[in-house]
């Protein structure tokens, strides 16, 4: 069985640029999850699919990123305009049933490292 | 709001030896996780703490957690090199979120 799959791997942009970002999750995982670690440090909630439906993104940073997941399925992050703070890796990660609501274990992708420069 | 801190960041350590690593959290959670990465791969679950007192043990490593004193444990035995990684705490938050410490990262020199 396939694992959460994430592309790019590495991603280098200049600064004011837009990058997407993919993730697909382990069919039939209906939630998605978004975290990332900027510089080393913790790594941080982003959003929360369920389905389609963005059940929480309160961690998103601001107005900048867009997370989408169309048809249920594999999901995208887009920066649009990239700034330098924004350099980090990103992580996908998905779940079946209910999730950690549940006792359901995270599965985690091996992220994509963007360097905005 | 819910912290949590690993100490140490950093640890380099002989293979044979035992070490510690502590995750402090802020406030009391039902569920803690202790995450491995290796470099540029993905994060691998290695155990899920569900109760006070709760402790698991999977070959060289053992976790254990007291909510009481806010306090997870990851203790290697006999360190190996194949340790070698950086090892991750989490707390669940809410319904379906993870607060994450800051990583360890563990190298194991023969």
């Amino acid at each position: 069985e396939a694992g959460v799959t994430q592309f790019p791997s590495h991603s280098v942009i200049e600064k004011g640029q837009t990058v997407t970002l993919r993730c697909d999750p382990i069919s039939g995982h209906d939630n998605l999850y978004w975290y990332r670690r900027v510089m080393g440090k913790e790594i941080k909630f982003l959003l929360h699919f369920v389905k389609e439906s963005k059940q929480d993104e309160s961690g998103m940073p601001n107005n900048r990123f867009l997370a989408e997941r169309t048809g249920g399925t594999y999901s995208t992050l887009k920066v649009q305009p990239a700034e330098l703070e924004d350099s980090g890796v990103y992580f996908c990660a998905s779940s079946q049933d209910y999730g950690l609501a549940t006792n359901e274990k995270l599965f985690f992708g091996s992220g994509t490292q963007l360097s905005v420069l | 709001e819910l912290k949590v801190e690993q100490n140490p960041l950093f640890l380099s350590m002989q293979e044979g030896k035992n070490y510690t690593i502590y995750c402090n959290f802020s406030t009391t959670s039902d569920r803690l996780y202790w995450y491995r990465q290796d470099p540029g791969k993905s994060l691998e679950s290695l155990f899920v703490l569900l109760s006070n007192g709760a402790v698991k043990q999977e070959g060289r490593l053992m976790a254990s957690l007291d909510t009481k004193a806010r306090l997870s444990t990851l203790h290697i035995t006999a360190a190996v090199h194949d340790l070698s990684a950086t090892y991750f705490c989490a707390v669940k938050q809410g319904a379906q979120k993870l607060v994450f410490g800051q990583g360890t990262r563990l190298t194991i020199n023969p």
